[in-house]
């Protein structure tokens, strides 16, 4: 199975801070990675495909880059609404895998 | 827009068996395959299994292999998930979601499934 693992696995941040998370694999997956991002009590949301393509509807203050092996998802001015746990996925091999998620906090 | 609805909460036995159902509508259901996720209190997201709603293809997780069954009925556009055996590990919410391309686009809303004695 490949591995996913994602950086940091919490982190704080005021509003208006640009915040980046990284999530890794360990093996090559090309683009095949995911983003979602989940708030308490919720399903999750998909907001990123294709390492670097928005879903329809996802502001673009939310950005995704990498490829191979190393990825990263960029929220470019923090609010309110954007304190969830992330999660990044790899599609590239059966089992799909998910990181073990991201904390985003208020500071 | 794509919308699926799950069905209820349960609660189970230990070594019982439970199906839950995704009724998928705004969307021609066998156009896109659904996967099934979930996650225990309090952890992060497991992916069990993804299947074609028009063919026999399925992938599972190795971990659920022989007990989770993944099915669809064209004729309502509802998918089920039954998983059998059910240990206490087993509570959690569970997911059903749209798989476009390679990669889940629209979820239900989550189903909770208590495994108690």
């Amino acid at each position: 199975d490949i591995q996913m693992t994602q950086s940091p696995s919490s982190l704080s941040a005021s509003v208006g801070d640009r915040v980046t998370i990284t999530c890794r694999a360990s093996q090559v997956i090309s683009n095949h990675l995911a983003w979602f991002q989940q708030k308490p009590g919720k399903a999750p949301k998909s907001l990123i495909y294709d390492a670097s393509n928005l879903h329809s509807g996802v502001p673009s203050k939310f950005s995704g880059g990498g490829s191979g092996t190393d990825f990263t998802l960029t929220i470019s001015s923090l609010q309110p609404e954007d304190f969830a746990t992330y999660y990044c996925q790899q599609y590239s091999s059966f089992p799909l895998t998910f990181g073990g998620g991201t904390k985003v906090e208020i500071k | 827009q794509a919308q699926l609805v799950q069905s209820g909460a349960e609660v189970k036995r230990p070594g019982a068996s439970v199906r839950v159902s995704c009724k998928a509508s705004g969307y021609t259901f066998t156009s896109y395959a659904i996967s099934w996720v979930r996650q225990a209190p309090g952890q992060g997201l497991e992916w069990l299994g993804s299947m074609s709603t028009y063919s026999d293809t399925r992938n599972f997780a190795p971990r659920f292999h022989g007990r989770l069954t993944m099915s669809s009925d064209t004729s309502t556009s509802t998918a089920y998930m039954d998983l059998s055996s059910l240990r206490s590990d087993d509570t959690a919410v569970y997911y059903c979601a749209r798989v476009v391309g390679s990669s889940e686009d629209s979820w239900g809303q989550g189903t909770l499934i208590t495994v108690s004695s």
